[in-house]
């Protein structure tokens, strides 16, 4: 069984772009959670959608969006980028949600300059 | 708010044992642990749910103090491939994938 697959795997940009950022699930998992990893934050909860609904959020500013399609692939989307956003943005899967173990994709490196 | 994981970091010889251990403020449904290597995705560990149910590999020992909110994991006669950092990951609901992650313990094993 494929796991959690997220594109791309590194991006470069720049202060003030838009970036978008793809989550596919394991094959049978509906529940999608995303995560930013930083040194100094380690890791912190963006949000989780399931069934299309994205059900939690975290402490992150509006710019940080996100949406999950009706195949369980799930977006997210970071507007009006800044220097503060570079990070490792991880992308974990699980059948539903609760108390489940979730895999974690490989991440997206996402440096902003 | 964030769980506290202590020690901050261990460093052991093989054959050793370690505790790494986790306390929440808030109260729980259930603690998650994994470990992730240097440049690879966090790999689950174990889930303990309150009520004393557990899930997770066979080789790996955790304990959930349900009053005290705390979690400890316990990792015996350690070998070179239990390197990494620990996170544990609270939830509050069990309705909710949600996880709050605390800062996460270095493990290193030395030969």
């Amino acid at each position: 069984k494929a796991g959690v697959t997220q594109t791309p795997r590194y991006l470069i940009k720049t202060r003030g772009q838009q970036v978008t950022l793809s989550c596919s699930p394991i094959s049978g998992h509906r529940s999608v959670s995303w995560y930013q990893q930083t040194p100094g934050q380690g890791l912190q909860f963006l949000f989780e959608y399931f069934s299309e609904t994205q059900r939690n959020k975290g402490n992150f500013p509006g710019r940080f969006s996100g949406r999950q399609f009706s195949n369980s692939r799930s977006e997210m989307n970071v507007s009006t980028l800044e220097l503060g956003d570079s990070a490792l943005y991880l992308c974990a899967s699980s059948l539903m949600p609760g108390p489940n173990e979730q895999f974690f994709g490989p991440g997206t490196r996402l440096t902003v300059l | 708010q964030q769980p506290v994981q202590s020690p901050q970091a261990v460093i052991l010889r093989e054959g050793e044992d370690a505790v790494i251990n986790c306390s929440s403020s808030k109260a729980l449904y259930s603690v998650h642990w994994y470990r992730q290597k240097h440049g690879e995705a966090p790999v689950f560990l174990m889930i303990l749910l309150k009520g004393g149910e557990q899930k997770g590999h066979e080789k790996i020992s955790a304990s959930f103090n349900e009053k005290k909110q705390q979690s400890s994991l316990y990792l015996t006669a350690s070998q070179l491939s239990y390197s990494g950092t620990y996170f544990c990951g609270t939830q509050e609901g069990g309705n909710t994938g949600k996880l709050i992650f605390g800062q996460g313990t270095t493990l290193q094993v030395k030969p």
